[in-house]
């Protein structure tokens, strides 16, 4: 079974300071994990993905994230938060049947102070 | 270039009353298809998904169905809406096959039951 574990459900940081969103994860077999943003009443939007490649990666708007196998962890950074990366945060595993679906966190609400 | 559409974008519904939510893909075909409901305050969760037309497979237990009566169309309905129904609903879709893991989100309706 697979299942993903967001370790803060709220996080407020000052803009110009770093960004570290927790997640660790649970599986079974060699995951692919993904971290998605949601702005308000918005759809979700893809940041970065590891799938079994480099262990550091890059994605968007200046986050990254590293695949820790030892510690099954996925944490999300960034050097320096702006304004606009207040929103929800979603650590993401993918689930390895034939449906290809994915199984969420529940979800980490950056806020970001000016 | 692959667009997904879902519409309407917000939904205000009395308890008692249908619902039908519909979802379409650009520029791909014989896509997999999902329906994912967002709960306040809460991850994501998976409720249908579909390999093929008329296929879907249900997740959990609900008030809730879903139909694929074209390859690149998947509605979600009700017969009789509850308050628990309530939400935030994403329509999702990814490649069948190859190596890709990208799953591409709709923008969301957000549904009211009153």
């Amino acid at each position: 079974a697979q299942s993903v574990t967001q370790l803060d459900s709220h996080v407020s940081v000052s803009e110009g300071t770093p960004v570290l969103l927790r997640c660790n994860y649970s599986s079974s077999y060699s995951p692919s994990l993904f971290w998605y943003v949601q702005h308000p009443n918005k759809g979700l939007q893809l940041l970065l993905k590891y799938t079994s490649a480099a262990t550091l990666v890059k994605g968007i708007n200046g986050f990254e994230a590293e695949f820790k196998k030892s510690e099954t962890s996925f944490h999300l950074t960034k050097p320096s938060a702006h304004m606009s990366d207040a929103a929800e945060y979603f650590c993401v595993v993918r689930v390895y049947t034939g449906r290809r679906a994915l199984t969420f966190g529940s979800g980490t609400r950056l806020q970001v102070q000016p | 270039s692959q667009t997904i559409h879902q519409w309407p974008a917000t939904l205000v519904q009395p308890v008692g009353s249908p619902l039908s939510l519909e979802c379409t893909v650009e520029g791909t075909s014989n896509p997999n298809l999902y329906w994912y409901r967002q709960a306040a305050g809460r991850g994501l969760q998976l409720l249908f998904y579909s390999v093929g037309i008329g296929q879907i497979s249900s997740e959990v237990p609900q008030n809730l169905s879903a139909s694929r009566p074209q390859d690149r169309q998947f509605i979600l309905s009700s017969k009789k809406l509850l308050l628990s129904d309530s939400g935030f609903y994403l329509c999702a879709w990814s490649v069948s096959q190859g190596a890709s893991y990208g799953y591409t989100f709709g923008s969301g309706t957000r549904l009211t039951v009153v």
